[in-house]
């Protein structure tokens, strides 16, 4: 059984400019989740889609958006990026949504702003 | 932002011994305390997880205490092995919600 897919590994953006991040989730599972991790901050939530529609939502600005699409893949987008967007990325992917029933990390997405 | 606070930052711990992790949470609204493991280059893995009307839950070598009343809770992992060394992150959530509140990890190195 496939895990949950994050493309692309690593990515090198310049400030100002704007990014898109995917991750594919375990097949059957209807909600992805996405977090930022910094070695400041730590993990932070970044927001949940299920069944298209957004679900929930961290305390991040607008320029950090999402959607999924009807086979439950995500992608995530950040605009005008600055240099402390630099973070790993990562998703997680459940059935039923939530944390408690077979929540899955990916391995991430690392992103460089310079 | 942070509401669940994790010590100690890094751990250093021979092989065979207990590595012991602490974490302390304030909201008590939260009902799920799950701990991760993470390797480098790697997303954080589930390794095991307690509800606050448990108060100790064990999985082969690691163990879950928990201590409702202090509001804290702690990974032992006994008998540890330099497999183990990763970075250990515990954390918090409530009503099944995706908006996990993290610990900021621990480092533990096992030396063989």
């Amino acid at each position: 059984k496939a895990g949950v897919t994050q493309t692309p590994r690593y990515l090198i953006k310049t400030r100002g400019q704007q990014v898109t991040l995917s991750c594919s989730p375990i097949s059957g599972h209807r909600s992805v989740s996405w977090y930022q991790q910094t070695p400041g901050q730590g993990l932070q939530f970044l927001f949940e889609y299920f069944s298209e529609t957004q679900r929930n939502k961290g305390n991040f600005p607008g320029r950090f958006s999402g959607r999924q699409f009807s086979n439950s893949r995500s992608e995530m987008n950040v605009s005008t990026l600055e240099l402390g967007d630099s973070a790993l990325y990562l998703c997680a992917s459940s059935f039923l949504g939530g944390v408690n029933y077979g929540y899955t990390f990916g391995s991430g997405t690392r992103l460089t702003v310079v | 932002q942070q509401q669940v606070k994790q010590s100690p930052q890094s751990l250093i711990v021979q092989k065979g011994g207990i590595s012991i992790i602490n974490c302390a949470y304030e909201n008590t609204a939260f009902d799920y305390f799950p701990w991760y493991q993470q390797f480098p280059g790697k997303g954080p893995a589930l390794l095991i997880a307690i509800r606050p009307d448990v108060s100790e839950k064990k999985e082969g070598r690691f163990t879950i205490s928990f201590n409702k009343s202090a509001k804290q809770f702690s990974l032992h992992i006994m008998d540890s092995q330099p497999g183990d060394s990763a970075t250990y992150f515990c954390a918090a959530s409530y009503d099944n919600n995706n908006d996990m509140r993290f610990g900021a990890g621990t480092r533990l190195t096992v030396k063989p």
